[in-house]
């Protein structure tokens, strides 16, 4: 079966970084997702990994682990409007191109 | 552009009663997806469709559901009848290509009372 971790939780105040995780256990694997989702809002998409390594794109930085089956978010300067849920999906080769979810962060920024 | 549409976005009914949510894709996109978010629980695929065919429905819950898209433009998700743990929010998903980067909608809210 398939098995995505994160962590509830967490919180940090605005200008820190933070490093949300993600670990998953999983036949096929070919690629990870993270999403962002504001309360009542639509998922929107952050970055995705299908190699080993870091992608930077702004404020966030995704990276991938595949031998490790581990994953993280890292968002910089935090703001205020980065308090949110944030998704971990992967994509399976034997599931076509549907997204298998974790069940997300909720991240609290505070002042 | 326009983003992903779905509508309404809150429903609430009584069991035993029909629903009938609606999901507009971006223009262009042969792809779409219905997945659904029970309370407590993860984001669970439901189904997939490319233009207007069934790719992949095996996230499909039970036969009281029932995905159409005619014509391979907007989608209708039926739920009949509706139970009380079909409750939760569903959202709809559109991409280009299937590979890479859905555009989601906001999700309908349905509480089955």
């Amino acid at each position: 079966g398939q098995n995505i971790d994160q962590p509830t939780e967490m919180t940090a105040t605005e200008g820190a970084i933070v490093q949300i995780n993600c670990t998953y256990q999983t036949s096929g694997f070919n690629g990870l997702f993270w999403y962002q989702q504001h309360a009542g809002e639509a998922p929107t998409f952050l970055s995705y990994n299908v190699l080993d390594g870091l992608e930077e794109k702004g404020r966030f930085s995704s990276f991938l682990s595949r031998s490790k089956g581990y994953s993280y978010l890292l968002l910089k300067e935090l703001q205020m409007k980065d308090s949110a849920s944030y998704l971990c999906a992967v994509i399976r080769r034997q599931a076509g191109t549907a997204l298998i979810f974790g069940k997300g962060t909720t991240l609290s920024v505070s002042s | 552009e326009a983003g992903v549409t779905q509508f309404p976005s809150h429903s609430v009914i009584e069991k035993g009663q029909t629903v009938t949510l609606r999901c507009d894709p971006i223009s262009g996109h042969d792809n779409l997806y219905w997945y659904r978010r029970v309370m407590g629980k993860e984001i669970k695929f439901l189904l997939h469709f490319v233009k207007e065919s069934k790719q992949d429905e095996s996230g499909m819950p039970n036969n009281r559901f029932l995905a159409e898209r005619t014509g391979g433009t907007y989608s209708t998700l039926k739920v009949q009848p509706a139970e009380l743990e079909d409750s939760g929010v569903y959202f709809c998903a559109s991409s280009p290509d299937g590979n890479y980067g859905y555009t989601f909608g906001s999700g309908t809210r349905l509480t089955v009372v």
